[in-house]
């Protein structure tokens, strides 16, 4: 089945580490978005790559860095440079630029500070 | 900016009862519409979307109407069971002709079915 993969599940990060977020889809999609999710708060956008080897920032992207080195991986550092790491961290894809795609979700990974 | 808005939650009713949730957006251009779906612990999954005026989306018995002039996107339901109870969030996607940024979401309402 096709779909978008993230892992872990669960992370915890001690402070000032830096710690990586897996992405993978098998949907051949072009674009590909990481969102933030807090309690009580909708998703924010952290960053967002239309096509390999180019990414944009989103509205919240300051602790944060990526990659799209190949189209099926859109992998997030978040850095000790994120004072407010814990949250939900959401990553999607969507076909193409096209603004009437919807974007489909991989499951969430969970980071908490230790 | 763009922006979404949705009634605040939670929202409780019983099985078999008739569910609106409200959302209403603010955008410079003429958006996408989308209702998402999240269960505890999981992703958002897409419940339906609009592209157009007047379009409807509709999916599971959900339907929602994309609204010009009251740039309204409300969602509904006739009769909800207990499965349906989770996170439903109201979005909007822009498409500026240099490629779509991401999802500008509203804060999601929280539904409770009760049995």
């Amino acid at each position: 089945d096709g779909g978008i993969t993230q892992s872990p599940k669960y992370l915890f990060r001690k402070e000032g580490q830096n710690v990586t977020l897996s992405c993978e889809q098998n949907l051949n999609h072009d674009a590909m978005y990481w969102y933030r999710q807090d309690p009580g708060q909708g998703l924010r956008l952290i960053y967002y790559s239309q096509i390999v080897n180019d990414f944009q920032k989103g509205d919240i992207a300051e602790g944060y860095s990526v990659s799209r080195e190949k189209k099926e991986s859109f992998p997030l550092t978040v850095t000790s440079a994120q004072k407010n790491p814990t949250a939900f961290y959401l990553c999607a894809s969507s076909v193409d630029r096209g603004g009437n795609q919807p974007q489909h979700f991989g499951d969430g990974t969970r980071l908490s500070i230790l | 900016g763009d922006s979404v808005t949705q009634m605040e939650g939670p929202v409780t009713l019983s099985e078999e009862a008739f569910l609106t949730i409200n959302c209403t957006y603010t955008a410079t251009g003429y958006p996408s519409l989308f209702w998402y779906v999240q269960y505890p612990g999981e992703g958002l999954q897409l419940l339906l979307k609009a592209t157009k005026a007047d379009d409807k989306g509709s999916n599971k018995g959900f339907e929602a109407t994309y609204r010009k002039e009251t740039t309204s996107f409300h969602l509904e339901k006739g009769s909800v069971q207990v499965s349906d109870s989770a996170v439903y969030f109201c979005a909007l996607r822009m498409y500026s002709g240099g490629g779509a940024d991401g999802l500008t979401f509203g804060k999601g309402t929280h539904l409770i079915i009760q049995p």
